[in-house]
């Protein structure tokens, strides 16, 4: 069955530093999305991405945060000058369509770690 | 804005029985509602998609009803199993249209041999 992939699974990194997660949509699918979860809480939508644009996107999503489809597979999230708070599991999920009562379907997301 | 809450944080039931989770919204009565499953550490596993116009939706051991009146949502687990054993989540859109789905803080249910 298809499945949406993340890497890395886990990254470290230093407070301020810029770091990139990488997604790989299910093939026919052409909406995108970005959730986070922090440890203990609840799954929050990021932002959903349709057509080589952002279609809609939360409040925690500010100019700290940037997506991308740099190719025909891939979609990124970048999180510049990042700060403690930003720790938390980014999970990427796509669906066939977005509006149309389609689900989403999750990667395993990437654990971030900000020291 | 919409608010999702799920009947309790854990629910611990003996194998073979029916699991009964409750999920409860507030606000506007969504398009649709969407049932996940996550495992410690991973993401969220689609279940079940139920519809506004559908009062069940079913599928092997798993059994869904949406109620716009009451507005809540039942997720039933037959003939629970240990490997049933993990967090399930509620989730919906936050409005008409809208692409951004709620989720729930989790039902996390122990099915005990």
């Amino acid at each position: 069955e298809p499945e949406v992939t993340q890497t890395p699974s886990h990254q470290v990194t230093q407070m301020g530093q810029e770091v990139i997660l990488r997604c790989v949509p299910i093939s026919n699918h052409l909406y995108f999305y970005w959730y986070r979860q922090i440890l203990g809480q609840k799954v929050e939508f990021l932002v959903s991405f349709y057509n080589n644009e952002i279609s809609e996107k939360s409040e925690i999503f500010d100019d700290q945060f940037s997506v991308e489809r740099p190719d025909g597979s891939n979609f990124t999230l970048k999180i510049r000058s990042t700060k403690l708070e930003d720790s938390a599991m980014y999970f990427c999920a796509s669906s066939e369509e977005g509006r149309n009562n389609q689900p989403q379907h999750f990667g395993d997301g990437t654990r971030l770690s900000i020291l | 804005s919409q608010k999702i809450e799920q009947n309790s944080e854990a629910l611990n039931i003996q194998e073979g029985k029916t699991a009964t989770l409750t999920c409860n919204y507030t606000n506007y009565s969504p398009a649709y509602l969407q049932w996940y499953r996550q495992d410690p550490g991973r993401g969220p596993v689609f279940l079940l998609l139920i519809r506004e116009n559908e009062k069940e939706k079913r599928k092997e051991r798993l059994k869904v009803t949406f109620d716009t009146t009451l507005k809540q949502s039942l997720f039933h687990i037959t003939a629970s199993q240990p490997a049933d054993s993990a967090t399930y989540l509620c989730a919906l859109p936050l409005k008409r249209g809208a692409q951004k789905l709620v989720f729930g803080q989790g039902t996390r249910l122990t099915i005990n041999p």
